[in-house]
């Protein structure tokens, strides 16, 4: 059925490392596609979205470009910082909008 | 401008108790969609409301129902509470037929069920 499928964490990175957080979709059709952020105690903000193939979508140096080829749409970052811990979450809008599973990111200074 | 609020930010409850829960959305958006978010997993889909009918969904019991106002507030109910209901309880907002649109989501309300 169709489904989001995110890289499963925890992830633990040093400040100023490269992050790649997988996402793939299963649906009928290219849906936007969308990486929330949720910081602790807080509910989801969107980061950034792309609403077609080939797009990229782009947001506080986050990047993820909307692949059809192999329907994938990962996030990442070129340095990420302590300030980016945070659990993110891969979103499809497949028949209401439908989300992975979380990663949580934790950056050790 | 306004995001989406929602009432209360905590609440505790006994296994068998009612709970009722209130959202209003961001300024401008007319669809409420509910989400529960278990501890450590990604929000599961309850239902979203868009002028004030139940429009969709998901695979949750009777026991969760809901309302929306002619100003576009929302309340999810949820009777008989078990201990599997504690959760954060997320409310989002949006526009109808912005199918492709991100939704716009509350700080949500963490309910505990003893």
């Amino acid at each position: 059925g169709n489904s989001v499928t995110q890289m499963e964490g925890p992830v633990t990175l040093s400040e100023e490392a490269f992050l790649t957080i997988n996402c793939t979709y299963t649906a009928t059709g290219y849906p936007s596609l969308f990486w929330y952020v949720q910081y602790p105690g807080e509910g989801l903000q969107l980061l950034l979205k792309a609403t077609k193939a080939d797009d990229k979508g782009s947001n506080k140096g986050f990047e993820a470009t909307y692949r059809k080829e192999t329907t994938s749409f990962h996030l990442e970052k070129g340095s990420v910082q302590v300030s980016d811990s945070a659990v993110y979450f891969c979103a499809a809008p497949i028949e209401k909008l439908t989300f992975g599973t979380g990663t949580r990111l934790t950056i050790i200074p | 401008d306004a995001g989406v609020t929602q009432s209360p930010t905590h609440l505790i409850k006994t296994r068998g108790q009612q709970v009722t829960l209130r959202c209003s959305p961001k300024s401008g958006h007319d669809t409420v969609s509910w989400y529960q978010q278990a501890l450590g997993q990604g929000p599961q889909f309850i239902f979203q409301y868009y002028e004030e009918e139940e429009r969709q969904r998901g695979n949750f019991p009777d026991r969760f129902s809901g309302h929306q106002f002619p100003n576009y507030s929302s309340e999810l109910n949820v009777n008989a509470l078990l201990l599997g209901d504690s959760a954060l309880y997320l409310c989002a907002s949006s526009l109808k037929g912005s199918y492709n649109s991100p939704l716009h989501f509350g700080n949500g309300t963490r309910l505990t069920v003893t």
